[in-house]
């Protein structure tokens, strides 16, 4: 079973609407990313977690909010989706210190 | 503010050649490097980092990389390219309290047979 792993693999959505993107790992990591991807521009740091109750912006994080529910969860939304959120989006885990994250599958979004 | 620089989009090799994947970065105190693979459909994989030390770091898959500080460099080399290593490939610095990671926009590798 993959460390891990993100729901939906892909979703198609319209404009204005509200979705939710789901991470779990079962590396029992304090540390969660949340990444988006573009064609060309590599991989960006929408937010990170530390733990359950330390929640951080990152380099873009307009337009996203997140929720960690348990160590194990955390859950990125978009309230009200616009097209120029399409992409490609990276949930990630590490421990603390200079250790390697973990990414998972990714969930690819399109917005109508 | 810290940048990653990958200055190849797309990089063509025949297999068996050998590969070398440029990457710069800008960062104000000690780097924390990293090359990342990403295969189609696929999550990125760890394939090499630098701390600190020995400046010629191994990997898996048989990559290395070598970190030069007076170029700012870290490049990504195979000595000998596999069909299977054609991926896209994307070096990244960590900073911060929380080692965050900026990555370059990456390389794709195409290998011919």
């Amino acid at each position: 079973d993959a460390d891990v792993t993100q729901t939906p693999r892909n979703r198609i959505t319209k404009t204005g609407k509200r979705i939710m993107l789901e991470c779990s790992q079962t590396k029992g990591h304090d540390r969660m990313y949340w990444y988006r991807q573009d064609p060309g521009l590599g991989l960006r740091l929408i937010y990170y977690s530390f733990d359950v109750k330390d929640i951080n912006k990152g380099e873009i994080s307009d337009g996203y909010s997140v929720s960690r529910q348990a160590q194990a969860k955390f859950s990125l939304s978009l309230e009200s989706a616009i097209p120029n959120q399409t992409a490609l989006y990276f949930c990630a885990t590490s421990e603390p210190g200079y250790n390697e994250q973990f990414f998972g599958p990714g969930t690819r979004l399109t917005v109508l | 503010a810290q940048s990653v620089t990958q200055p190849d989009i797309h990089i063509t090799v025949s297999e068996g050649a050998s590969l070398e994947l440029r990457c710069n970065y800008s960062y104000g105190a000690t780097p924390y490097l990293f090359w990342y693979v990403q295969s189609p459909g696929q999550g990125l994989q760890l394939l090499l980092k630098y701390f600190s030390g020995d400046t010629l770091v191994q990997g898996i898959k048989g990559f290395e990389a070598e970190f030069k500080r007076s170029q700012s460099s870290f490049n990504l080399r195979k000595p000998s390219v596999h069909w299977s290593d054609a991926a896209e490939y994307f070096c990244a610095v960590g900073y911060g309290s929380a080692r965050q990671l900026t990555f370059g926009s990456g390389t794709q590798l195409t290998v011919l047979p």
